[in-house]
């Protein structure tokens, strides 16, 4: 079955170090996007991609950084510049049109 | 900018109550309307869409009528059950904004039996 894979489902982080999500998808669609969930509060847009070799800021990037060298990964680093990274980071998909996204099962992120 | 207006919550419900969730928006072009839902430690999951004013979007039981005039699409259910525990964001995509999405803060749904 076609999806989204996010890893690791946990991860902790020492103050100062950088660290990488893993954002695949087997959906074969064009766009991707991470968004930053904390408790009790909406999702907010870090970067999306609508192509490979292709990006942009969302509302939050500082202290974030992305790539998009093949379709079907979008990796999101979470530098030592973010200054509270503590969150639940989601990755998701849409295809052509606008008929909604899909998601992936998240990765809780905490800093140590 | 756009942006999505949910109902505050937490909700609390007996099984087999009444749902609504009141969602209003504001969006410059003609937007795409979403409901998701998102389990305990769990990614989001569509629930429901509508694309254009009056159409209706339903699954699993739950409705919500895309309302042009009042920018409006309020989540319905007529009887909810335990396993509907969860919270539910409502969402508008704009086809002038990169078909970004904007999201609701979420409102909290418990049932109880």
């Amino acid at each position: 079955d076609g999806g989204i894979t996010q890893s690791p489902k946990y991860l902790f982080r020492k103050e100062g170090q950088n660290v990488t999500l893993s954002c695949e998808q087997n959906l074969n669609h064009d766009a991707m996007y991470w968004y930053r969930q904390d408790p009790g509060q909406g999702l907010r847009l870090i970067y999306y991609s609508q192509i490979v070799n292709d990006f942009q800021k969302g509302d939050i990037a500082e202290g974030y950084s992305v790539s998009r060298e093949k379709k079907e990964s979008f990796p999101l680093t979470v530098t030592s510049a973010q200054k509270n990274p503590t969150a639940f980071y989601l990755c998701a998909t849409r295809d052509r049109g606008l008929y909604g996204y899909t998601f992936g099962s998240g990765t809780r992120l905490t800093v140590v | 900018g756009d942006s999505v207006t949910q109902m505050e919550g937490p909700v609390t419900l007996s099984e087999e109550a009444f749902l609504t969730i009141n969602c209003t928006y504001t969006a410059t072009g003609y937007p795409s309307l979403f409901w998701y839902v998102q389990y305990p430690g769990e990614g989001l999951q569509l629930l429901l869409k509508a694309t254009k004013a009056d159409d209706k979007g339903s699954n699993k039981g739950f409705e919500a009528t895309y309302r042009k005039e009042t920018t409006s699409f309020h989540l319905e259910k007529g009887s909810v059950q335990v396993s509907d525990s969860a919270v539910y964001f409502c969402a508008l995509s704009d086809q002038g904004n990169a078909g970004k999405s904007t999201f609701g803060d979420g409102t909290t749904l418990t049932v109880k039996p």
